[in-house]
């Protein structure tokens, strides 16, 4: 079985250009989450979408992120425009339920110059 | 606001021996996980606890949750150095939407 696939594996732009990432979550895994993750850090959680709905939100910079699940399966987190600071790894994560452990993709590596 | 917190944070320790890593959370949660994170790559689910007084063992690895304390422990029994990673805990709260990584655990076992 496929896990969870994220691409690209590696981005670098330059500040203020637009980016997005795409995730394909595991079949018949109805929770998508996205996380942002520093150099160091734990995961902290940007979005989580119950099938196509987005439910969780509340960490997400509006004002410059969007994320999108058509469908309620594939799901593109975007950024724009990107600053300095969005520099990170960007996780990709689908559970069967909530609850449930989470399958986190590779991420993609995000360096803004 | 939930905060959880792991300790220590970093911890180098020798082939064999045993060590407890521990992460206390803030308030009343909902359930437990703990993953593990090699260098460069991303998170590998290890365990889910749902409940107070539950314990799970895979290997060398058991982890155990006291909900009254709002404490979970990860014990490693007999380290070896394929164990070296960093180990997060992660608390969730359905009441409120809330999910929350600690700050991980840097382990390095030496031989």
């Amino acid at each position: 079985e496929a896990g969870v696939v994220q691409s690209p594996r590696y981005k670098i732009i330059e500040k203020k250009q637009p980016v997005a990432f795409w995730c394909n979550p595991i079949s018949g895994h109805n929770t998508l989450y996205w996380y942002l993750q520093n150099l160091g850090q734990g995961p902290e959680l940007l979005i989580r979408y119950e099938n196509e709905e987005a439910v969780d939100d509340s960490q997400l910079p509006k004002d410059r992120f969007s994320a999108e699940r058509l469908k309620g399966v594939d799901s593109t987190l975007k950024i724009q425009p990107a600053e300095l600071g969005d520099s990170a790894v960007y996780l990709c994560a689908s559970s069967l339920v909530r609850g449930a452990g989470q399958f986190f993709g590779p991420g993609t590596r995000l360096t803004v110059l | 606001e939930l905060k959880v917190e792991q300790n220590p944070l970093f911890l180098s320790m020798q082939e064999g021996k045993n060590y407890t890593i521990y992460c206390n959370y803030s308030t009343t949660s909902d359930r437990l996980y703990w993953y593990r994170q090699d260098p460069g790559k991303s998170l590998e689910s290890l365990f889910v606890l749902l409940s107070n007084g539950a314990v799970k063992q895979e290997g060398r690895l058991m982890a155990s949750l006291d909900t009254k304390a709002r404490l979970s422990t990860l014990h490693i029994t007999a380290a070896v150095h394929d164990l070296s990673a960093t180990y997060f805990c992660a608390v969730d709260m359905y009441n409120n939407n809330d999910m929350r990584f600690g700050a991980g655990t840097r382990l390095t076992v030496k031989p």
